[in-house]
């Protein structure tokens, strides 16, 4: 089974420029996660989404982030204009359809590493 | 849950155990769950224990739960240098299906 995948791998952008990442989530996967990273932390929700819909963004900083995952498969996080503290690795997870309460493994991808200088 | 704690760095002998702890806050989490993450990859899911249970063993891996004091252990037998990696627990967020993370143990095996 493939796992998910995540392009690209690096990024290195000026401040205020604008980035652009990719996901695919394992085939089947109703739920697909955004998650933010920033070197010696653990991953921060950023949105997530339940097949093509919105589930929970509330810590996405909306000024600047977007997401969308159109027809319910890949989905791409964008970030205009990006700032310094933008620089983490950002890695997408997914999971299979669950029942609230049910076990919510999710899997990951190896992540994108975004540099902001 | 909103705060997950675990230490921040471990180091062991190979051949020994190591165990890595982390305090979480939802009383009501279903499951609880340890990743691994290598350099430069993403996280792997080693394990996870049920809330009802209080102990689950995997191979060389013990997952010990005290629901009462909110304290979730992993214990790794027979430690390799493979295992070198950060740790990370996890819980979901309150009523919610996405997990948030402890900010991660470094464990570092000696030769």
């Amino acid at each position: 089974e493939a796992g998910v995948a995540q392009s690209p791998r690096y990024k290195i952008i000026e401040k205020r420029q604008s980035v652009a990442f990719w996901c695919n989530p394992i085939s089947g996967h109703a739920t697909l996660y955004w998650y933010q990273q920033i070197l010696g932390q653990g991953p921060k929700l950023l949105i997530q989404f339940q097949n093509n819909g919105v589930v929970d963004d509330s810590q996405l900083p909306k000024d600047r982030f977007s997401a969308e995952r159109l027809k319910g498969v890949d989905s791409t996080l964008k970030i205009q204009p990006a700032k310094l503290e933008d620089s983490a690795v950002y890695l997408c997870a997914s999971s299979p359809r669950a029942r609230t309460g049910m076990n919510t493994e999710a899997f990951f991808g190896q992540g994108t590493r975004l540099t902001v200088v | 849950g909103e705060d997950v704690e675990q230490s921040l760095f471990l180091s062991v002998r190979e051949g020994d155990s190591s165990v890595i702890n982390c305090t979480y806050t939802d009383s009501s989490s279903t499951y609880l769950y340890w990743y691994k993450q290598e350099p430069g990859a993403g996280l792997q899911l080693l394990t996870y224990i049920f809330s009802n249970m209080d102990m689950k063993q995997d191979q060389r891996l013990t997952v010990l739960l005290n629901k009462k004091d909110k304290h979730l252990s992993l214990r790794i037998a027979d430690t390799q240098t493979g295992d070198s990696a950060i740790y990370f627990c996890a819980e979901p967020y309150t009523g919610r299906r996405a997990l948030t993370f402890g900010s991660g143990t470094r464990l570092q095996v000696q030769p």
